[in-house]
Parts: structure tokens; sequence; C-alpha cells
């Protein structure tokens, strides 16, 4: 049972647009949530994360929303670029600071950034 | 700086061969751990390491071998390959095992294929 859903698992945006990418969740123990980045043939690179204390985190152009209620988080690229285009996982885990073997990955949204 | 070296970066195995991925990284990380990535799946958990002489179970442990003799090597190995461990691998570290504020760095992958 997929504990975290990307339900979408490929995106298409044109660049200087804004990427939404989406991230569900279904175990409501889960505190701590964190992006990744994949380009192919490389591993993944951490983009961005949020405590479930906050509802929202900003990096440069990247953004994440927390929305608790209905376990879902969602990573805001502005303005999105063709360096972007990568694959992008969502992870969650249980109990702020909890051990990275208890790291949950979701299945990966690949976005494609159009110059 | 190096950072997680995996070798090889590509393998044919027949079914029942064995073979050892090898995993390095130069960062003096405590942390090491091996995923897998499947299509359609997260990263899944293999085997993890908290310290040189110190291995535990992931989530698909099974048919997978570790040893960690080494704070810099953490090797993976495959005792009698199956179809079904055909897929990518990484291998992780960190400085330590927690999660929060402590950035996972990822090795560029392995490609398996077992026929």
């Amino acid at each position: 049972d997929q504990q975290v859903k990307q339900n979408s698992p490929s995106l298409s945006v044109q660049e200087g647009r804004i990427s939404i990418l989406n991230c569900d969740y279904t175990n409501s123990m889960f505190d701590y949530f964190l992006w990744y980045k994949k380009y192919p043939a490389e591993g993944p690179t951490f983009l961005i994360s949020i405590s479930s204390i906050k509802d929202k985190n900003e990096d440069g152009r990247f953004t994440v929303f927390l929305n608790k209620s209905a376990k879902h988080l969602s990573l805001h690229i502005v303005p999105s670029q063709p360096g972007d285009s990568a694959v992008y996982f969502c992870a969650a885990i249980m109990n702020y600071g909890g051990a990275t073997n208890k790291l949950i990955f979701g299945t990966g949204t690949l976005l494609a950034v159009q110059p | 700086n190096a950072g997680v070296t995996q070798t090889p970066k590509f393998q044919v195995l027949k079914t029942g061969q064995s073979m050892t991925l090898q995993c390095a990284q130069d960062m003096n990380h405590e942390y090491m751990s091996w995923y897998r990535q499947d299509p359609g799946m997260g990263l899944r958990l293999i085997h993890y390491s908290v310290g040189a002489g110190i291995t535990d179970q992931g989530e698909v442990p099974n048919g997978y071998n570790v040893s960690r003799s080494t704070t810099e090597d953490f090797p993976l190995r495959l005792l009698s390959a199956a179809p079904s461990q055909t897929s990518v691998y990484f291998c992780a570290s960190s400085l330590s095992a927690g999660v929060a504020g402590n950035t996972i760095y990822f090795g560029e992958g392995s490609w398996l294929t077992v026929v």
C-alpha cells in the first residue's frame, strides 16, 4: 500500500510559467516532508523540506505548501526553467527528526519544461 | 570531493549469479543505505548502516546482503540474482541517521539487469 502517492506520472509546462507538482499521503502520523529532484543518470538531490508545524516553505523559485487536513503537499516552481526538467520525488517521515531509514518516497513525477 | 561513488554503473547478470555493487563515500558520513527504484514505485530501502560494523534491514532486504567494515564503504551483495532484482540501485549517505536538517547524498545509480 503506497503511503505517499504522486498521481501524475508526468507534467509538461512552458518556460516561465508555474509548475505545480502534487503529492498525497495517507498516514496522518507523517510530520516532515521533503522533495527531491532527479536528473537522468544521476542520483536524487535534496530540494526543499517542510515540517508539519508550517504550511509553507520557500527557497528561491521553489515553494512547498502543506495542507494537513487534506494530507496533501505541493511543490510550486516559479518561473519554470528548462533546467528544472527532471523527476521530482516527494518523501515523508513520522516523528520530526526521525531516522532516515523510515523515509517513505513517492513514485515520482517527470517534469518537462518546454522552451 | 567525489561524494558518493557507485560501481559498476551498468551490469547484466544471469539468473543465479552473484555480484557485489560497490559504494564508497568520502564525506566521513556515519549513515549509509541502499535503495532500489522500480517503475511505478518510489525508492525502497534495502539495507542501511548507522556506522561501521552496524547494519540493519530495510523494507526489501530479501536476496541482498551488506556489510560495513569501514566508514567509507558499504557494498551490496546479490547472493543469487533473480529477474525480480532487475532495477536501478542507489547508494546514499548522510552525516547522521536523522532526517531533519540532515542532507542525504545519493550516488549516481547502478543499472542492473538479470536475465
